[in-house]
């Protein structure tokens, strides 16, 4: 079964960078994903796809503090010079027969 | 400059029906698949349901399959979804979200929103 796992929650203070990690079910680590911000009281935004071997497409306007990486399983979103903006839920996201999505990581910048 | 602009949700009794609608503006609607996705209270984002561009390809979640049903109108680049025997676990904030593709894919753009409540 496809399924995206997320850290509940992280942390990392103003300028600071953090990374964020999705990891695939086994047997799906070749699958791409994207990654999905959500701003308190707003609707999703689009951040990136991000493919197997590292490469990745950013939406509009998405700065260059936003990055994406792979390893294996694992889904890396990296956001560096935090700002106060960034503090928001992360979600992953992939598809197959239908959409899964991870449960998402809420990130609070100190 | 994409636009997809939710409305149709509000208050609605259990076991009751409600229609949301999608309209889509920037981008050529017939060339994508589209999406709904909710966010119920304190929780994450769940897929609802998907279209292909022409509707031959259609999707539902588990939690909604046999009450929902997705439709999109080409010509009124507008998407929809009929909610039957809604149910207080179907309260949540509903997303239109576009797909970068024909079919299943990733999601590329999204809308606002709009709150269905359902509840006596």
């Amino acid at each position: 079964q496809l399924v995206l796992t997320q850290s509940p929650s992280a942390s990392a203070s103003l300028g600071a960078s953090v990374k964020l990690t999705c990891t695939l079910s086994s047997g799906h680590s070749t699958y791409a994903i994207a990654w999905h911000q959500q701003q308190p009281e707003k609707g999703p935004r689009y951040l990136m796809k991000l493919n197997n071997d590292g490469s990745q497409r950013k939406g509009d306007g998405i700065p260059d503090r936003f990055s994406g990486s792979s390893s294996g399983a694992e889904r890396y979103l990296t956001i560096s010079s935090l700002q106060s903006e960034d503090e928001a839920d992360y979600y992953c996201q992939t598809w197959s027969t239908g959409v899964v999505f991870g449960g998402g990581t809420k990130l609070t910048v100190l | 400059e994409v636009q997809l602009v939710e409305s149709g949700g509000g208050l609605v009794q259990p076991g009751r029906s409600l229609r949301l609608s999608c309209a889509a503006s920037g981008f050529t609607f017939d060339d994508y698949a589209i999406h709904w996705v909710r966010r119920a209270p304190g929780k994450g984002l769940e897929w609802v349901s998907g279209i292909s561009w022409n509707s031959d390809n259609i999707g539902y979640a588990d939690s909604v399959k046999g009450r929902f049903t997705i439709s999109r109108d080409n010509a009124k680049n507008s998407l929809y979804l009929q909610m039957s025997s809604l149910r207080a676990e179907d309260t949540a904030l509903y997303y239109c979200a576009k797909v970068d593709g024909y079919t299943w894919g990733y999601f590329d753009y999204w809308g606002q929103g709009t709150l269905v409540t359902v509840s006596s």
